[in-house]
């Protein structure tokens, strides 16, 4: 089945600069890719997905970019802002997100003042 | 819209004990999904419904586990008997779409602590 890496597990910039999350897919197959934010006590929350005919996207602060030939995709953050402090998730489907995501272990972005 | 709901948010129950969570999933989705989080695992697909059918439930830990959905406007997730290691945040997710363009949207969660 899909395996996931995702890395850092914990990032800690400071207010204003860039983050950047890196992750991993195994399978080949995998043809869509979201990435969620997660906040103390909620459920994850979509921010940003990207489908495997494109190599990038952006919606103002944030993009995506991915490498099918190396098999990974990436989140950027620009301007961080506290209120980007949360666990971030990538995942990976094979089914366009209609079969279930599997989960990268997140990372836990922490943006100091 | 109020999105995905789940009841109840939190549960704590005795070992032995049995174990029913419920979803509403968004109006006019027509795929529903179950996940677990835990620290160690992170988060994992349990089961996906298309259209109330169970498509794949391979996730599902061990035959304590049910899941069904007798309609397009609900789901439980039943565990009979309730171990501690059970104990974790259970999501319900749904998807507007199945075959290649579904986005899923989650729940706010079930904390389950199994004594």
């Amino acid at each position: 089945g899909e395996n996931v890496e995702q890395h850092p597990s914990t990032l800690s910039v400071q207010e204003g600069d860039s983050a950047v999350i890196k992750c991993t897919y195994s399978d080949s197959a995998s043809n869509y890719f979201p990435w969620y934010k997660q906040e103390l006590g909620k459920g994850p929350q979509l921010i940003i997905d990207i489908r495997s005919n494109v190599g990038e996207k952006k919606d103002q602060r944030i993009a995506v970019t991915l490498n099918k030939t190396a098999k990974h995709f990436s989140l950027h953050i620009t301007e961080t802002q506290p209120e980007d402090s949360a666990v971030y998730f990538c995942a990976a489907s094979i089914g366009g997100g209609a079969d279930g995501l599997t989960f990268g272990k997140g990372t836990h972005l922490i943006i100091q003042p | 819209d109020a999105g995905v709901i789940q009841s109840p948010r939190h549960e704590v129950t005795e070992m032995g004990q049995e174990v029913t969570l419920r979803c509403k999933p968004i109006s006019g989705h027509n795929s529903l999904f179950w996940y677990r989080q835990t620290m160690m695992r992170g988060l994992e697909l349990l089961i996906y419904f298309n259209n109330n059918v169970p498509i794949d439930d391979s996730g599902m830990p061990e035959d304590r586990f049910s899941a069904k959905m007798p309609n397009a406007s609900f789901s439980t997730l039943k565990i009979q008997p309730s171990e501690p290691r059970d104990s974790a945040v259970y999501f319900c997710a749904s998807s507007p779409l199945a075959g290649g363009l579904g986005i899923q949207y989650f729940g706010a969660g079930t904390r389950l602590s199994v004594l």
